[in-house]
């Protein structure tokens, strides 16, 4: 199974700061998806095949990659951001989910 | 408006089952491939389940393969999960998804005698 592995595991932003999230795959993936989740709610789809943003997002969030390497950024970081970001790969089955980056407000 | 709406959940003992049903509104049920994932109390997310549009096929993650089924009724645009032989580490809130795009409030399952 394809194993992904998030960074940093736990981060702090200011306000306006730019904030970027990575999602290592220990095999290339053709691409990837991006979840927010906040407090006990379900996840909210962010980003999908990559770098496509889903409808009602803030475009303030943007997604990168390919093969093993894949990003998340938010370009100012606000209040609301402040969540846990997973990404998921869905080359493979089964597909899997990264541990999560928890990101708090500084 | 897309809708998933997870019930069936409760607390239950080890070895005993339950079932998962997951009503979908809102959009054409019978187009999209669906699954199932959980999270367990403070971890993050892991996928148990999915589907294909038609029922057709169905996968599963090793540690519920033959414990968890999987199904749908399309007229009914219902998803299922029926858990048999449940175990402790089955503790958690149970996702149903559609297509990884959308996803239902949850729903707790608590394996505990």
């Amino acid at each position: 199974e394809i194993v992904l592995t998030q960074s940093p595991t736990t981060m702090a932003a200011s306000p306006g700061e730019k904030v970027t999230l990575t999602c290592l795959a220990s095999s290339s993936v053709n691409y990837i998806y991006w979840y927010q989740q906040k407090s006990s709610a379900s996840p909210k789809l962010l980003i999908y095949y990559t770098s496509s943003l889903a409808s009602g997002v803030p475009d303030r969030f943007s997604g990168s990659g390919s093969g093993t390497s894949y990003s998340l950024t938010i370009s100012s970081m606000e209040a609301e951001d402040a969540a846990i970001y997973y990404c998921l790969q869905l080359t493979s089955t089964p597909p899997t989910f990264g541990a999560g980056t928890k990101l708090e407000l500084k | 408006e897309v809708q998933l709406v997870e019930s069936g959940g409760g607390l239950v003992q080890p070895g005993r089952s339950l079932k998962l049903s997951c009503a979908a509104s809102g959009f054409t049920f019978s187009n999209y491939y669906m699954a199932w994932v959980r999270q367990a109390p403070t971890k993050g997310l892991e996928w148990v389940a999915s589907i294909t549009n038609s029922g057709g096929s169905t996968y599963y993650r090793d540690s519920v393969k033959g414990r968890f089924t999987i199904s749908r009724d399309n007229a009914k645009s219902t998803l299922y999960l029926q858990m048999d032989s449940l175990r402790s580490e089955d503790t958690a809130t149970y996702y149903c998804t559609r297509d990884f795009d959308y996803w239902g409030q949850g729903v707790m399952v608590t394996v505990s005698s």
